[in-house]
């Protein structure tokens, strides 16, 4: 059974980097896409990007000129980096495998954009 | 990037059936089979209930179904229990941008 589970800084200042790595257990990142999902308190889901295991990405048009998801396939791992926050960047930001429909979720860390 | 459109709201009563709609466009709904739905209780991470507009993944009650029609697809629980009392949320495929866009979701209710 397949785990995900994401890391990184709760709290990110305005104007900088957010990053997240997910951590993948169960299985190995040598295979399928691995997926970014967010979701603002109290909204709905917005897919922010996908990577497939042999490096190709596809990022959500809206986001596309702030986002980079990355493999560590030596770590089994792969990560987040969206640049230039703003408090709309304020979000529970999960980490999923898939990329036109996603069975495993990781349980979702909260970034809050703030000075 | 507009979202798909579903209704805020739908109730039931137990063991009635309700059905959620997801209205797109022909660039995502209705141009490809590639909805999914999602089920999501307050504090949990989404759950995936059904993919490729009606497939059900091993595990999901067969109370779930999913259909389309046209630039709308639907989500179909029948025989309503207390726990299906949820947020869901459909996906497609877009190929505008070539991404995936979510409905805003529909809070189910059962009475």
């Amino acid at each position: 059974q397949v785990q995900l589970q994401e890391s990184g800084p709760g709290l990110v200042k305005p104007s900088e980097t957010l990053s997240l790595t997910c951590t993948v257990s169960g299985g190995s990142i040598s295979s399928d896409y691995w997926s970014w999902i967010r979701q603002p308190p109290g909204k709905g889901l917005e897919w922010i990007g996908y990577i497939y295991y042999g490096g190709s990405t596809n990022y959500n048009p809206s986001l596309k000129s702030r986002v980079t998801i990355s493999l560590d396939t030596s770590k089994n791992q792969f990560s987040l980096k969206l640049t230039s926050v703003t408090a709309a960047d304020t979000a529970v930001y999960y980490c999923t495998r898939g990329a036109g429909w996603w069975a495993y979720w990781g349980q979702g860390t909260l970034v809050t954009v703030s000075s | 990037q507009s979202a798909l459109t579903q209704p805020a709201s739908v109730s039931g009563s137990l063991g009635q059936s309700i059905t959620i709609s997801c209205t797109g466009t022909s660039s995502d709904v209705g141009g490809y089979n590639y909805v999914s739905w999602y089920q999501q209780h307050p504090g949990k991470a989404p759950k995936l209930m059904i993919y490729d507009v009606s497939n059900r993944p091993s595990g999901v009650s067969n109370r779930f179904s999913g259909s389309k029609s046209g630039n709308t697809a639907s989500l179909t629980i029948s025989g309503l229990q207390a726990e299906d009392e949820a947020d869901y949320y459909c996906n497609s495929y877009r190929s505008s941008g070539t991404s995936y866009v979510f409905g805003a979701g529909t809070k189910v209710t059962v009475l």
